[in-house]
């Protein structure tokens, strides 16, 4: 079974740029999550899907960021501009259903802000 | 609110010795706990979780962790780690609302000696 797919791996960008990361989940997974890492910290979650819907997005900056999932599949997570604390790795996540689901985690796309 | 404290930013132990990674966390509810590795440059992988019953949880790599709802902690352990178990360990609970959220402590970061 494949695992959850990030795109790039990396990314350099100077700030006030934009940057879009995309995400394609575990075949059949309804939920899909995005999470930030800054460097020694555990992740934070940023905004949760429910098929094509939004559960959660309470700690979505939203003058910046911005993500949707269309038709309940591949998603993007975009900034727009970025700004130096952004620098971080972004991690995507899915899990097939609702309740205590386990979550399974992509690779991650690591964010460099100049 | 919800939180998950790791007390060691840091642990070293050398090779064959034996290894517990301390996890307190703070939720109002009977808690949904889970312990995640990320080695570098990848994703977090599911260690093992703990969602009800016995609460000596056994996962995979030979981790073992216990919940103390007394102690609210859900300490990882394991008798005798191998240099691959060096990476960054995170602890989390779950808290259900219709999907999984899912907060983390800020890691420990352990190191083998050989």
């Amino acid at each position: 079974e494949a695992g959850v797919a990030q795109s790039p791996r990396y990314k350099i960008i100077e700030k006030r740029q934009s940057v879009a990361f995309w995400c394609n989940p575990i075949s059949g997974h309804a939920t899909l999550y995005w999470y930030q890492q800054i460097l020694g910290q555990g992740p934070k979650l940023l905004i949760q899907f429910q098929n094509n819907g939004v559960v959660d997005d309470s700690q979505l900056p939203k003058d910046r960021f911005s993500a949707e999932r269309l038709k309940g599949v591949d998603s993007t997570l975009k900034i727009q501009p970025a700004k130096l604390e952004d620098s971080a790795v972004y991690l995507c996540a899915s899990s097939f259903g609702q309740g205590a689901s386990e979550q399974f985690f992509g690779p991650g796309t690591r964010l460099t802000v100049l | 609110a919800q939180s998950v404290t790791q007390p060691d930013i840091h642990i070293t132990v050398s090779e064959g010795a034996s290894l517990e990674l301390r996890c307190n966390y703070s939720y109002g509810a009977t808690p949904y706990l889970f312990w995640y590795v990320q080695s570098p440059g990848q994703g977090l992988q599911l260690l093992l979780k703990y969602f009800s019953g016995d609460t000596l949880v056994q996962g995979i790599k030979g981790f073992e962790a216990e919940f103390k709802r007394s102690q609210s902690s859900f300490n990882l352990r394991k008798p005798s780690v191998h240099w691959s178990d060096a990476a960054e360990y995170f602890c989390a609970v779950g808290i259900i609302q219709g999907a999984q959220k899912l907060v983390f402590g800020q890691g420990t970061r352990l190191t083998i000696n050989p």
